[in-house]
């Protein structure tokens, strides 16, 4: 079966910097992609993570250890809008993505 | 400009009517798939396509038809609404089969069932 773990919330500082985690169990693991989401809105593509390792893009970095179902979303110089929802997706074959429930993220002044 | 694009952004209808939302993507994408949003449950896909003619169901398909006669269209149908499908509604496209590829989501449809 598929099982992806994240916080449900998280709160953080303008200027500061905040790691979400997420865990995940899938039958079949093809990369781990990042996603934020405002309220309301369509989920925008942040990060995909398929090797080991870490990837960074710009104040965004994400992590992938796959020996531990295991990654995370880094931001750095946090901004108020920043202030979203943000979904682990673990890719598990073809393009299936299978989402956590989401972090709310409040970046307060 | 590159997008997906779903209609009705908003509804509101009543039980047993039914409906149909659309989506459409300009970016030939092979892959399309639906999703419903609710609180404390996260996205879960209801159906997906890998090409026209091919479809498949997803985690939560019951009450929900798809069709996929063209590569650009991929509408979502309630035969019978009920209340418990009230819910926020994606569709989103992807390149292609083969994993890591990035999925590009519509802007959501908000659906009430009465």
């Amino acid at each position: 079966g598929q099982n992806i773990d994240q916080p449900t919330e998280m709160t953080a500082t303008e200027g500061a910097i905040v790691q979400i985690n997420c865990t995940y169990q899938t039958s079949g693991f093809n990369g781990l992609f990042w996603y934020q989401q405002h309220a309301g809105e369509a989920p925008t593509f942040l990060s995909y993570n398929v090797l080991d390792g870490l990837e960074e893009k710009g104040r965004f970095s994400s992590f992938l250890s796959r020996s531990k179902g295991y990654s995370y979303l880094l931001l750095k110089e946090l901004q108020m809008k920043d202030s979203a929802s943000y979904l682990c997706a673990a890719n598990s074959g073809y393009s299936t993505l299978t989402f956590g429930k989401g972090t709310m993220l409040l970046v307060s002044p | 400009e590159a997008q997906v694009t779903q209609n009705p952004r908003y509804l509101i209808t009543v039980t047993g009517k039914k409906l149909t939302v659309t989506c459409s993507q300009n970016m030939n994408h092979e892959y399309m798939s639906w999703y419903r949003q609710d609180p404390g449950l996260g996205l879960r896909q209801i159906y997906y396509s890998m090409n026209v003619e091919v479809t498949d169901k997803g985690d939560v398909p019951e009450g929900y038809k798809v069709s996929r006669k063209e590569k650009r269209n991929f509408p979502l149908i309630l035969e019978s609404p009920s209340p418990n499908q009230t819910s926020l509604y994606f569709c989103a496209s992807s390149p292609g089969t083969a994993g890591g590829t990035e999925a590009f989501f519509g802007q959501g449809t908000r659906l009430t069932v009465v």
